[in-house]
């Protein structure tokens, strides 16, 4: 399995750009989880789904980011318009029920780092 | 709300020593997990704690969970250098599936 596949690896844009982070989860994993990692917040959970469908958003900080899960193997996280203060590394993780009842954790993706200038 | 607390957020320690860092969360939780990361990388799962009483061990480090004190400890046996990462602990929410995530505690082991 090649784990949880995130893209772009690095991402640098300007003020205002519209941004688009991907995410592919596990294979047959029916949790997906967006987070933010900074210095000064340390890891964010941003947003979830189970089964594709938005279960809790009450993490994005506000209208400007937008995330969606199509199907069940690919989501992304868009910010519209970017600010400086989105620069982040932004980690998409994903979750098996019935693994984690068995002890397997949740697996997280490489990261995207974001830089807004 | 659930809170989760990890002390020290910064230890220095002696190639050889021993320590323990410790993971204290704010409401009913039966399932810990403690993450590695290293520079630039992501997480890396080390130990995933289900029930009270729990102790994982894996090499030079030592994983337990006592959910009566909402409290877990990462032991470190003898440190080494490689050891050198950022080690977080996260606990689910009591009845659904998400992570929160303790602030991480910055581990430099010096030789």
């Amino acid at each position: 399995d090649a784990g949880v596949i995130q893209s772009p690896r690095h991402e640098v844009t300007e003020m205002g750009q519209e941004v688009t982070l991907r995410c592919k989860p596990i294979s047959g994993h029916d949790y997906l989880f967006w987070y933010r990692q900074t210095m000064m917040r340390g890891l964010e959970l941003l947003i979830y789904f189970n089964n594709n469908v938005p279960i809790d958003d009450s993490g994005m900080p506000e209208d400007r980011f937008s995330a969606k899960m199509p199907n069940a193997s690919f989501s992304t996280l868009k910010i519209q318009p970017s600010e400086p203060r989105d620069s982040a590394v932004y980690f998409c993780a994903s979750l098996s029920l019935r693994d984690k009842g068995r002890g397997v954790g949740y697996t997280f993706g490489s990261g995207t780092r974001l830089t807004v200038v | 709300e659930l809170k989760v607390e990890q002390n020290p957020l910064f230890l220095s320690m002696q190639e050889g020593k021993n320590y323990t860092i410790y993971c204290n969360y704010s409401t009913t939780s039966d399932r810990l997990y403690w993450y590695r990361q290293d520079p630039g990388k992501s997480l890396e799962s080390l130990f995933v704690l289900l029930s009270n009483g729990a102790v994982k061990q894996e090499g030079r480090l030592m994983a337990s969970l006592d959910t009566k004190a909402r409290l877990s400890t990462l032991h470190i046996t003898a440190a080494v250098h490689d050891l050198s990462a950022t080690y977080f602990c996260a606990v689910d929410i009591w009845d659904g599936n998400k992570l929160v995530f303790g602030a991480g505690t910055i581990l430099r082991v010096k030789s």
